[in-house]
């Protein structure tokens, strides 16, 4: 089975563009979760979407916005980009709601110069 | 709220050692808790998680935590350290059995030859 797969990898992007993120969950996953990793701010919980909804949501301002297709793939967006959004975005998906394992991709490395 | 304290940022162990990674958590209700581990330009791996049940989990690649309530800890433990283990490790939480999961800041273990 393929494993989640995330698309780009690599993105360099300018101060006050957007950008999108795209993740394709594992075959028959429904369940997919966003995260920032930053070396000064670690591994932070961005959102998850199960079934095409947002069920929970991070602390991250309303310029981090997300959604998940009838394939259950996702994306997510950021508006108006700042230096600070430089990262490693890590999408992650589970069968369900509680599934307890979440499998993660390799990432997408968002600079913003 | 939950939250997870890794005391040591960076641990080092000469191969054939113990491994011995610290991981504390706070929650207010039962904890699920999970080790992760990540290698350099990749994803998060599963390495063994704790629901219910047996308080010691034994996860892959020789690796094992127990679950102490009293001490509110899940340390992660290998006998034998692999120049293959070398990567950074990272403890998370989450309170209801959902998809969001709250980390620790990571330990980075190094293997000395």
């Amino acid at each position: 089975k393929a494993g989640v797969t995330q698309t780009p990898r690599y993105l360099i992007k300018t101060r006050g563009q957007q950008v999108t993120l795209s993740c394709s969950p594992i075959s028959g996953h429904r369940s997919v979760s966003w995260y920032q990793q930053t070396p000064g701010q670690g591994l932070q919980f961005l959102f998850e979407y199960f079934s095409e909804t947002q069920r929970n949501k991070g602390n991250f301002p309303g310029r981090f916005s997300g959604r998940q297709f009838s394939n259950s793939r996702s994306e997510m967006n950021v508006s108006t980009l700042e230096l600070g959004d430089s990262a490693l975005y890590l999408c992650a998906s589970s069968l369900g709601r509680a599934s307890y394992e979440q499998y993660f991709g390799p990432g997408t490395r968002l600079t913003v110069t | 709220a939950q939250s997870v304290t890794q005391l040591g940022s960076h641990v080092s162990v000469s191969e054939g050692a113990l491994v011995l990674l610290r991981c504390n958590y706070s929650s207010s209700v039962p904890p699920y808790l999970f080790w992760y581990v990540q290698y350099p330009n990749q994803g998060l791996q599963l390495l063994l998680k704790y629901t219910t049940g047996a308080t010691l989990v034994k996860g892959i690649n020789g690796f094992e935590a127990e679950f102490k309530k009293s001490e509110t800890s899940f340390h992660l433990t290998k006998p034998s350290a692999h120049m293959s283990d070398a990567a950074e490790y990272f403890c998370a939480v989450t309170p209801n059995a959902g998809n969001m999961l709250t980390f620790g800041g990571g330990t980075r273990l190094m293997v000395k030859p």
